[in-house]
């Protein structure tokens, strides 16, 4: 079966870094995405890894390790609007299998 | 706007009654997928089309509900016979290969 784990909730402060991470048991990989959404929203596009290794794209950066099953999206500079859902999300054999996503809490 | 669209984007029902959603990909994908997606969830697959082709389909997808992509454009996601527990959000996401997902803003659907 597909098992994506993620923290339920976390809370940081404006200006800070955190660390939302994500581990994934699939029976197929071809890649790991990570998604933004607000309440009430469609969930947008932030990063995509297929190969191990950290993606940096502004303030936002993602890493991969395939062989730990194992993911974590960087958030730097932290606003007030980067208060939303984190979504990891794996794609395998046409599917892309969701994890509950991370509520993120940015306090002034 | 060139993004993926979906309609309507609201939808209440009573019990029983069958509903249709339209999703309108982005033109130049031809990957096009359904999730549902519930308070606190992640989206939940529903079904995979490539072109017209339906490839994968739920499991967890009943025999109420069916899709279908009849020219490789746009999709239709019905359900017959509604129940509350289909109360949800309908997502609509297009793409041209396995690295790419591009949501629409989706149909909310509340069945009374």
């Amino acid at each position: 079966g597909q098992n994506i784990d993620q923290p339920t909730e976390m809370t940081a402060t404006e200006g800070a870094i955190v660390q939302i991470n994500c581990t994934y048991q699939t029976s197929g990989f071809n890649g790991l995405f990570w998604y933004q959404q607000h309440a009430g929203e469609a969930p947008t596009f932030l990063s995509y890894n297929v190969l191990d290794g950290l993606e940096e794209k502004g303030r936002f950066s993602s890493f991969l390790s395939r062989s730990k099953g194992y993911s974590y999206l960087l958030l730097k500079e932290l606003q007030m609007k980067d208060s939303a859902s984190y979504l990891c999300a794996v794609s395998s054999f046409n599917k892309f299998y969701f994890g509950s996503g991370t509520k993120l809490n940015v306090k002034p | 706007d060139t993004g993926v669209s979906q309609n309507p984007r609201h939808k209440i029902t009573k019990r029983g009654q069958n509903v249709t959603f339209r999703c309108d990909p982005i033109s130049e994908h031809n990957r096009l997928y359904w999730y549902r997606q519930t308070l606190g969830q992640g989206p939940e697959f529903l079904t995979y089309f490539q072109n017209e082709a339906q490839l994968e389909k739920s499991r967890l997808l009943s025999d109420r509900f069916s899709a279908e992509r009849p020219k490789g454009s746009f999709s239709t996601l019905e359900i017959q016979r509604t129940e509350q527990g289909d109360s949800a959000m309908y997502l609509c996401a297009s793409g041209y290969s396995t690295d790419t997902q591009y949501f629409g803003p989706g149909t909310r659907l509340t069945v009374l």
